[in-house]
């Protein structure tokens, strides 16, 4: 079936640090991918998504681009802040009536 | 902005005991999803629903069944509670077409002793 793997789970970083988070999918068909952020206490909120090869998705400084050839889809911040401390999840949708399936969250925690 | 409400936001219940999550939304969203959250596994697919009357199963539907009896209510019922089910639930909303996100509730966090 449809997956997602992210090989990261937990990232530990000073302030104005460099981000990476590794998002490789399989998927059946051509998806849209995602990517969710959760703070403490509240569901996932879409951070943006990308729906086509080379389309670079961006929000808040941060950023990815879909890339059908390595099946990726990377989350990268040139420089966090401590306020980036959640959990970010990569996420793809098949079809119309395929139900979002999601890879398993990589804690982020940025110290001061 | 496109709300999801869950209830109750904790529980705890014992091992056998009926447990029902309810998840109700004011979206107009066709599409509905229960999400159960566990470290390590990120958020996993339980069940879900296209329309009113009528639900799939998901990645993981053993020992859980969902009910739609409407567009904005979509619940969770555990008849059989166990001790692998103490995790933390999301109900999640989204409108119809490929790229659309989901808008997820607060989630609940359910205990079972």
């Amino acid at each position: 079936g449809d997956s997602v793997t992210q090989t990261e789970g937990q990232v530990a970083l000073s302030e104005e640090d460099f981000l990476t988070i590794h998002c490789n999918y399989s998927a059946s068909g051509y998806p849209t991918l995602f990517w969710y952020v959760q703070y403490p206490g509240e569901g996932p909120q879409l951070l943006f998504r990308a729906s086509r090869d080379k389309e670079k998705g961006s929000s808040r400084g941060f950023e990815a681009t879909y890339d059908k050839g390595t099946t990726s889809f990377h989350l990268r911040k040139a420089s966090v802040q401590e306020s980036d401390s959640a959990v970010y999840y990569c996420a793809l949708s098949v079809n119309n009536n395929n139900a979002p399936r999601f890879g398993a969250g990589t804690k982020l925690s940025v110290k001061p | 902005e496109a709300a999801v409400t869950q209830s109750p936001r904790s529980k705890v219940a014992v091992t056998g005991g009926k447990v029902t999550l309810s998840c109700h939304q004011t979206n107009n969203h066709d599409y509905m999803y229960w999400y159960r959250q566990d470290t390590g596994h990120g958020l996993r697919l339980i069940h879900y629903s296209y329309v009113a009357d009528s639900t799939e199963k998901g990645d993981i539907p053993d020992g859980y069944k969902a009910s739609r009896p409407s567009q904005e209510n979509f619940s969770l019922i555990l008849e059989l509670a166990s001790l692998s089910q103490t995790a933390v639930y999301f109900c999640a909303s989204r409108d119809r077409g490929l790229n659309e996100r989901l808008f997820f509730g607060h989630g609940t966090k359910l205990s079972v002793l």
